[in-house]
C-alpha cells in the first residue's frame, strides 16, 4: 500500500519567518495530496490540497508544490504567525482507493 | 451547513468489553471514512462506506467492524476491546464524485480510553 514520509517531526520557526515540511509517497498512482492542521484537542482541517495535474498551487501564505518524478511534495506556509502553530499532515490518495494514507505530521511552533 | 458530528465525544471501556461509535455527515456527504489517530501510529484509515456499502477497509482486526445506514450516518463498533485500542477516532465526510477523491472533512472525534 501507499506510504507517506513525513518531515521534519518537529519545526520551530520565528514569527514571520517561513516553515517548509516535505512529505515523499510511494505509490506513483497516487494523484491527490492534502494537507491538514491539527490544533490542540481539535479536529484536523483542510489547508490546502493539490492534484497531479498541477505542480503548484497557492492559497494566501500558504502553498503546496508537487513534484511527480520525485514522488514528493512539500507545504510552505510564508509569514508564520502564532496562530499557525499546529500539528501538519500530509496525505496522499489513489483513484479508487477511497482512502487517505497519511504522514506522521509535523509539529509547527512559531515562536513570538 | 453544520459540520460531521459525532457521538459520544468521551468515553471510558474496560478491556473485553465493545463500543459503539456514531457518525453523521455533512448534510448531501454520501461517503463516511473512519480513521483511528494515536500517538505511536498516527492517523490510520479504518474503513470507507457509500450507500452503506464498505468500499475500503484497512488493516485491522475483524473486531473492528462498521456499517452505514440509509440516511448516510454511520456507526463503527469495536469488539472484545484492549488497551491498545485506546485513541481517537476520527469520522470524516465527502461528496462522492466517480474518483473518490473529494475533499474529506472531519468530524470532532470521539476519545476512547480502555482500562
Amino acid at each position: 500500500g501507499e506510504n507517506v514520509e513525513q518531515h521534519p517531526s518537529t519545526l520551530s520557526v520565528q514569527e514571520g519567518d517561513s516553515a517548509v515540511i516535505k512529505c515523499t509517497y510511494s505509490d506513483s498512482a497516487s494523484n491527490y495530496f492534502p494537507w491538514y492542521k491539527q490544533e490542540l484537542g481539535k479536529r484536523p482541517q483542510l489547508i490546502i490540497d493539490i492534484r497531479s495535474n498541477v505542480g503548484e498551487k497557492k492559497d494566501q501564505r500558504i502553498a503546496v508544490t508537487l513534484n511527480k518524478t520525485a514522488k514528493h511534495f512539500s507545504l510552505h506556509i510564508t509569514e508564520t504567525q502564532p496562530e499557525d502553530s499546529a500539528v501538519y499532515f500530509c496525505a496522499a490518495s489513489k483513484r479508487g482507493d477511497y482512502k487517505l494514507s497519511f504522514g506522521a505530521g509535523t509539529t509547527v511552533t512559531v515562536r513570538a | 451547513k453544520a459540520g460531521v458530528t459525532q457521538t459520544p465525544r468521551y468515553l471510558i471501556k474496560t478491556r473485553g468489553q465493545q463500543v459503539t461509535l456514531s457518525c453523521s455527515p455533512i448534510s448531501g456527504h454520501r461517503s463516511v471514512s473512519w480513521y483511528q489517530q494515536t500517538p505511536g501510529q498516527g492517523l490510520q484509515f479504518l474503513f470507507e462506506y457509500f450507500s452503506e456499502t464498505q468500499r475500503n477497509k484497512g488493516n485491522f482486526p475483524g473486531r473492528f467492524s462498521g456499517r452505514q445506514f440509509s440516511n448516510s450516518r454511520s456507526e463503527m463498533n469495536v469488539s472484545t476491546l484492549e488497551l491498545g485500542d485506546s485513541a481517537l477516532y476520527l469520522c470524516a465526510s465527502s461528496l462522492v464524485p466517480s474518483d473518490g477523491q473529494e475533499t474529506q472533512y472531519f468530524g470532532p472525534g470521539t476519545r476512547l480510553l480502555v482500562l
